[in-house]
């Protein structure tokens, strides 16, 4: 079991760049998560799918944020535009169905907007 | 989801036992409880989870009050590498619910 995988680690980009983080989730697991966490707010729900269908983004901060899950083995978090205030650690998560399954995290990838 | 309450930071002593609390007065009959814990510069990972009873595994024990409106996670021996933020969050017993993190108990361990 490789656990959560995400890419890239870290990602330096400047204001105004299009930015796109990837996950590839635990085969097997059906729900995914993207939350995102800085020292002042924490971490924090964007968006989450169940069976590749988001079912809540209401944590997406405004409409540059995008996300999407294709399949049940990846899923995408693009930022267009980016700017300075998203700099933040991006975490991708998943899990089973089922209230006693744990969320498995990845990594998390470090964004850096200059 | 329901809402849990942690306090912001606790110390503890090298080899001494650690009594996390979490508040969830909120939470319905049906909700897990589960803990989770972020050590420095990863991301978070599961410790336990329970939804009557107490709970043990090999990483910490789990103690739920008997009308469920709290929760302790215990450490029976910190170590440094215990050294963490720990969250306790309500799960419900179907997926497709948002799964909401609060700011967790910032654990300091000194040798």
């Amino acid at each position: 079991d490789a656990g959560v995988i995400q890419s890239p680690r870290h990602e330096v980009t400047e204001m105004g760049q299009e930015v796109t983080l990837r996950c590839k989730p635990i085969s097997g697991h059906n729900s995914l998560f993207w939350y995102r966490q800085t020292m002042m707010r924490g971490l924090e729900l964007l968006i989450y799918f169940n069976n590749n269908v988001p079912i809540d983004d209401s944590g997406m901060p405004e409409d540059r944020f995008s996300a999407k899950m294709p399949n049940a083995s990846f899923s995408t978090l693009k930022i267009q535009p980016s700017e300075p205030r998203d700099s933040a650690v991006y975490f991708c998560a998943s899990r089973t169905s089922g209230g006693s399954s744990p969320l498995h995290f990845g990594n998390g990838t470090r964004l850096t907007v200059t | 989801d329901a809402k849990t309450t942690q306090p912001n930071s606790m110390e503890s002593n090298e080899e001494e036992p650690v009594h996390l609390p979490c508040n969830h007065s909120t939470i319905s009959g049906t909700d897990y409880i589960h803990w989770y814990r972020q050590l420095p510069s990863q991301g978070p990972e599961y410790v336990i989870h329970g939804l009557t009873s107490n709970v043990n595994n090999r990483m910490a024990s789990l103690a739920i009050a008997e009308d469920r409106k709290s929760s302790t996670l215990i450490l029976h021996r910190a170590t440094l590498r215990d050294a963490a933020v720990y969250y306790c969050i309500n799960t419900p017993p179907n997926s497709g619910y948002a799964l909401n993190f609060g700011k967790g108990t910032s654990l300091l361990v000194t040798p």
